[in-house]
């Protein structure tokens, strides 16, 4: 079982839509990562939690530490939204390495 | 302000030839430093990590090594590719945060 997975896969949504993103993990962790990969490769650090909510422009990023669960949220979602949105997490007691969830290919339809 | 560089940025290589990724960390001292593979179709994989010079731990066994010869200087190397190796190298830095940085990545090609 990998220790951390993230739901779903694949998805698409029209434009306008809310969209949500699932991450749980099994370890215990310091802090948990929302990442965005476009189609060049590059990748974004969106949010960095450890507790709580936060929130940056149209996305909402939140974790539940007692659940070890964590959502991406996109408001009012647009064609350039679409990427690879992916969690990671950093294990307590790490060297503040990321491991990584498989990621969720989102397309967002005009 | 910091920044990380990484070099080339894509590169195809021969199976059986040696390899040299290099990765730099502008405006910051004594990172953690980080090298992150994505095979095609599979997701992102730790294989390296540096706490300090000449510190590095191996996550994952293969023909790949790395060295950090000086404080912001990463480098992951290969005496003989496989096309196994091909894909996206990611190069990452931290400090005493959370907060990680990556660089543009290195999208290599083993033919």
């Amino acid at each position: 079982k990998n220790e951390v997975e993230q739901s779903p896969q694949n998805l698409t949504a029209q434009e306008g839509e809310f969209i949500t993103i699932n991450c749980s993990y099994s370890v215990g962790i310091s802090a948990l990562h929302w990442l965005q990969q476009h189609p060049g490769g590059g990748i974004v650090s969106l949010f960095m939690l450890s507790s709580g909510k936060k929130k940056h422009g149209r996305l909402i990023a939140t974790i539940n530490i007692q659940e070890k669960h964590s959502s991406l949220h996109i408001t009012a979602s647009h064609p350039r939204d679409s990427a690879v949105y992916i969690c990671a997490v950093i294990s307590s007691g790490s060297a503040r390495q990321l491991t990584f969830g498989s990621g969720t290919q989102l397309t967002v339809l005009p | 302000s910091q920044t990380i560089h990484q070099w080339p940025a894509t590169l195809v290589q021969p199976v059986g030839s040696p390899l040299s990724l290099e990765c730099t960390v502008e405006g910051t001292s004594n990172p953690n430093l980080y090298w992150y593979r994505q095979a095609a179709g599979r997701g992102l994989q730790l294989l390296f990590y540096s706490i300090g010079i000449d510190q590095i731990s191996s996550e994952v066994p293969q023909n790949l090594s790395a060295s950090r010869p000086q404080d912001r200087q990463f480098i992951l190397s290969s005496k003989k590719l496989l096309l196994s190796d091909s894909g996206f190298y990611l190069c990452a830095w931290s400090a005493v945060s959370y907060e990680q940085y990556f660089g543009p990545g290195t999208r290599l090609t083993v033919t």
